[in-house]
């Protein structure tokens, strides 16, 4: 069974500019979650949806942004970047049942100049 | 405040030894918690994970456990190997949620042959 797939893997940008991230879950897994992941602040809850509906959001401002598809497939925007958006971003999914792990993807690196 | 702390920044095994990564929460209400290893260019990888019901949790040369009295859960690994160097996160979560979890800083777990 495929992992959970993240594209790209890195990305440059420019402060101001905006990007959008993806991520293909485990087949079968409804509920995809995003984190962030920076040195300095460790690995950060963004939001999770399940079912196409966001059911939980982590305290970053509302540049962040993400949605689900009905495919269980997800992407998370971020806009008007700044240079402190520099981080790994990781994508995980989960069957949401009870006794099941996240699984994580490799993340996209976002680089901001 | 709420957080999830390790108790060693770093851990320098010799290969074959037995390894002990330590944990603290501060969370009382937390009922889930979870080890993760990243290796880099990597995302997490789910290792084990253990409710608050639970004591003792054995996997494959992995083995769990929580103190709930003092709030400290730990990671065992047996006859460790070089494949196991890594950073060591381990994770809480609450009310049910295994999407929504709050990481340590993680530890550096380092094996020499």
């Amino acid at each position: 069974k495929a992992g959970v797939t993240q594209t790209p893997r890195y990305l440059i940008k420019t402060r101001g500019q905006q990007v959008t991230l993806s991520c293909s879950p485990i087949s079968g897994h409804r509920s995809v979650s995003w984190y962030q992941q920076t040195p300095g602040q460790g690995l950060q809850f963004l939001f999770e949806y399940f079912s196409e509906t966001q059911r939980n959001k982590g305290n970053f401002p509302g540049r962040f942004s993400g949605r689900q598809f009905s495919n269980s497939r997800s992407e998370m925007n971020v806009s008007t970047l700044e240079l402190g958006d520099s981080a790994l971003y990781l994508c995980a999914s989960s069957p949401a049942t009870a006794n099941s792990p996240l699984h994580f993807g490799n993340g996209t690196r976002l680089t901001v100049t | 405040g709420e957080s999830v702390g390790l108790h060693l920044p770093t851990l320098s095994v010799q290969e074959g030894d037995n390894s002990i990564i330590n944990c603290a929460y501060s969370n009382s209400a937390s009922d889930y918690f979870i080890w993760y290893k990243q290796e880099s260019g990597k995302g997490p990888q789910f290792i084990i994970d253990i409710r608050s019901n639970m004591d003792k949790r054995q996997g494959q040369r992995v083995t769990v456990l929580l103190n709930k009295t003092v709030k400290h859960l730990s990671l065992q690994i047996a006859a460790t190997q070089p494949g196991d160097s890594a950073v060591y996160f381990c994770a809480e979560g609450r009310g049910g949620s295994n999407y929504k979890l709050t990481f340590g800083k993680g530890t550096l777990l380092t094996v020499n042959p």
